[in-house]
C-alpha cells in the first residue's frame, strides 16, 4: 500500500518550458488536491478534484492546469513555466467530507530558471 | 470565511521541556481542525484532528491539542520535547462542506536543543 505517490521528486526547468507533475493514490479516495509550498506561506491550494470527472480552482490557480485522469490519478501541468512557480508541490487525497484527513505525497521540488 | 493564524513562526525549547505551539482560527460555523507535522524534506503527516467530539484531542507521539471555542484556539502541546520533534507544524482548518478543502496556517518551526 503506497498511499500517495508523486513523480518526479525533483525537476529543473527553464522559463517557458512545460511539464506535467504526476500524482496517484491507491486508497480509493474520491477527492484529490494539488498544493504549492513556499517558505513562510504554508501550503496553498492550486486545484482540487472533489470526485472523478470534476476539477475546481483553489487559491492560486493561475499558470496551472489539471487533469483528473481517473479515480487514482490527478496530474498538474505547467504550460509555460515561470520563475515564480519555483516551489515544492504536494499532492493529497481524502474521502469526500471535510472532517476527513488529507493524505499527502512526498512532494516534487521544482526550480524554474 | 475560514482562516487560521499560527502565533509563532519559530519556537525553540530544550529537550525534556514542554512544547506549546499556538493556533487561533476563524470560522463561521463549528470547524474541523487539524495539526500536521512536516519533517525536513518530507511530506506532511497528520498529528491529530478535532471533529466536534471531545475537546481535548490526543494525537501521535505524545502530542495533544485542546479546542476552546470561547477563545477560538486550538493550541498544540506536548509535556516533554524530544529531539525527533524538531520539525515544522501546521495548524489547519477545514473549509467545510463536502469538498474537504483545507486552509493552512503559515507554520511554526520547532527547534529542540539538547
Amino acid at each position: 500500500n503506497a498511499g500517495v505517490t508523486q513523480t518526479p521528486k525533483f525537476q529543473v526547468l527553464k522559463t517557458g518550458q512545460s511539464m506535467t507533475l504526476q500524482c496517484a493514490q491507491d486508497m480509493n479516495h474520491n477527492s484529490m488536491y494539488w498544493y504549492r509550498q513556499d517558505p513562510g506561506m504554508g501550503l496553498r491550494l492550486i486545484y482540487y478534484s472533489a470526485s472523478e470527472g470534476t476539477t475546481d480552482k483553489g487559491e492560486v490557480p493561475n499558470g496551472y492546469n489539471v487533469s483528473r485522469l481517473n479515480k487514482r490519478e490527478f496530474s498538474l501541468r505547467l504550460e509555460s513555466a515561470a520563475p515564480s512557480q519555483t516551489s515544492v508541490y504536494f499532492c493529497a487525497s481524502s474521502e469526500l467530507y471535510s472532517h476527513n484527513e488529507q493524505f499527502f505525497g512526498p512532494g516534487t521540488r521544482l526550480t524554474v530558471l | 470565511a475560514q482562516s487560521v493564524t499560527q502565533l509563532d513562526s519559530h519556537v525553540s525549547v530544550s529537550e525534556g521541556t514542554p512544547v506549546l505551539l499556538r493556533c487561533n482560527y476563524s470560522s463561521s460555523y463549528s470547524p474541523s481542525l487539524f495539526w500536521y507535522v512536516q519533517h525536513p524534506n518530507k511530506g506532511l503527516q497528520l498529528l491529530l484532528k478535532y471533529t466536534s467530539a471531545a475537546t481535548l484531542v490526543k494525537g501521535i507521539n505524545g502530542f495533544e491539542a485542546e479546542f476552546k471555542k470561547s477563545e477560538t484556539s486550538f493550541h498544540l502541546t506536548k509535556p516533554s520535547a524530544h529531539m525527533s520533534d524538531a520539525a515544522e507544524y501546521f495548524c489547519v482548518v477545514s473549509v467545510g462542506g463536502s469538498q474537504g478543502n483545507l486552509i493552512f496556517g503559515k507554520g511554526t518551526k520547532l527547534s529542540v536543543k539538547p
